[in-house]
């Protein structure tokens, strides 16, 4: 079945620090792939997505790219700030017509002044 | 329209008691979503529905557990004779059509069984 796997945390960085947070899938077909955030007290919110192989999604700085190569989406943003600190969760949808996400297990950013 | 709406957002109840949870999704939206998500993580889907249709539902769906869509606006979802397995955060979101896209999410209501 389908599997999405995120690295390790939590991860603290100092504001205008590099970020970036590592994603790996195993998925059947063609799935889409995103990254999902969670602020504090929040709903999760949709932050990019991207369709096919090669895709760039981007959104408020953050970038992530498709690579099928190597069944990768890393999340990168060059310099983060306070409050983007929250809990990042990358997603892929099932090819089938239910479009049912499977998450990974997230990551929680802590972003200090 | 204030987006999807969960109700309660905080619920603790005794082992064996039965509880339910109220989903408002986005009024156009004919998809709507159930997911648990349990600490440290990610949601997990359990069911969804298309109008007042459940076409599918995860195999984490006991039979303690049972959701509806009457008339295809809000849903309910009820979990009989709570286990403290149970205690997790339940996410309700809804989708304009058959893409992920337009996903919206509620707050969340976090279950507590004690």
């Amino acid at each position: 079945g389908n599997s999405v796997t995120q690295m390790e945390g939590p991860v603290t960085l100092s504001e205008e620090a590099f970020l970036t947070i590592n994603c790996t899938y195993t998925a059947t077909g063609y799935p889409s792939l995103f990254w999902y955030v969670q602020y504090p007290g929040e709903g999760l919110q949709l932050l990019l997505k991207a369709t096919k192989a090669d895709d760039k999604g981007s959104n408020k700085g953050f970038e992530a790219t498709y690579r099928k190569e190597t069944t990768s989406f890393h999340l990168e943003k060059g310099s983060v700030q306070v409050s983007d600190s929250a809990v990042y969760f990358c997603a892929l949808t099932d090819t089938g017509a239910n479009s049912k996400l499977t998450f990974g297990k997230g990551i929680t950013l802590s972003v200090r002044p | 329209d204030t987006g999807v709406s969960q109700d309660p957002r905080h619920k603790i109840t005794k082992r064996g008691q039965n509880v339910t949870f109220r989903c408002d999704p986005i009024s156009e939206h004919n998809r709507l979503y159930w997911y648990r998500q349990t600490l440290g993580q990610g949601p997990e889907f359990l069911t969804y529905f298309q109008n007042e249709a459940q076409l599918e539902k995860s195999r984490l769906l006991s039979d303690r557990f049972s959701a509806e869509r009457p008339k295809g606006s809000f849903s309910t979802l009820e979990i009989q004779r709570t286990e403290q397995g149970d205690s997790a955060m339940y996410l309700c979101a809804s989708s304009p059509g058959t893409t992920p896209y337009g996903y919206t999410f509620g707050s969340g209501t976090r279950l507590t069984v004690v």
